[in-house]
């Protein structure tokens, strides 16, 4: 049963900050592995899908990392800014569609 | 892109009433959708698979005869949590699958908050 940790749990840093959060998945063998914004009492939104062959994807100031192997996978941030505030969720792909969630990092940017 | 829309957005009712909530694909046909419930301060648990056509596959600990899923068409799968109950409060969640391959990306819906009173 593949297990999803998110470190740290919540995170308040100053606005301009770079930051760093951080994923870790028990089950290897995975499809891809997605990160997710959520605002409170909101849906998810889909910030970036790795593929499994894939080391890492970008999106603007976003950055996703992907380490199969050791079932890791980072989140960078830059230039945080006060709409970054949110709470971010990674979910690797198993078999079956089966996206299985970490609980969560809860960032705050502050002005 | 890609468009799940998710009906209605808050239910509040009394305990003991049938609630149904609707997914739908926008733009694309869904094949799959998946269905979650989050707690407040908790993530994303997966509930049941709804697959167009065919019986929806649950996860265990998921009461089906509680929570019924239909996915008549394939842009369209409805969520019943019958005789509601306030423990079955909660943030439900439903996402779905683009195509056959499996390293697609899902997307969500923006949820229903049920408030059982």
């Amino acid at each position: 049963k593949q297990e999803v940790t998110q470190i740290p749990a919540a995170l308040s840093v100053p606005e301009g900050e770079n930051l760093v959060l951080n994923c870790s998945f028990t089950d290897s063998a995975i499809y891809n592995l997605q990160w997710f914004r959520q605002d409170p009492g909101k849906g998810l939104t889909s910030l970036l899908l790795i593929q499994s062959s894939q080391r890492e994807q970008t999106s603007g100031r976003l950055n996703a990392s992907l380490d199969k192997s050791s079932g890791r996978s980072t989140l960078y941030i830059a230039a945080s800014q006060p709409g970054d505030s949110a709470t971010y969720l990674c979910a690797p792909q198993t078999s079956g569609s089966r996206l299985t969630f970490g609980e969560g990092t809860q960032l705050t940017v502050n002005p | 892109g890609a468009v799940v829309s998710q009906h209605p957005s808050w239910v509040i009712c009394k305990s003991g009433t049938s609630v149904k909530i609707e997914c739908r694909s926008l733009d694309f046909q869904a094949t799959t959708m998946f269905w979650y419930r989050q707690f407040p301060k908790q993530s994303l648990m997966l509930m049941a698979t709804s697959n167009e056509g065919s019986k929806a596959t649950y996860e265990q600990g998921v009461e089906k005869d509680k929570f019924l899923i239909n996915h008549a068409s394939l842009t369209l799968s409805t969520l019943t949590v019958t005789s509601a109950h306030p423990e079955d409060s909660s943030f439900y969640i439903c996402s779905a699958f683009m195509g056959r391959e499996q390293n697609q990306p899902q997307h969500f819906g923006d949820g229903t908050r049920l408030s059982i009173l």
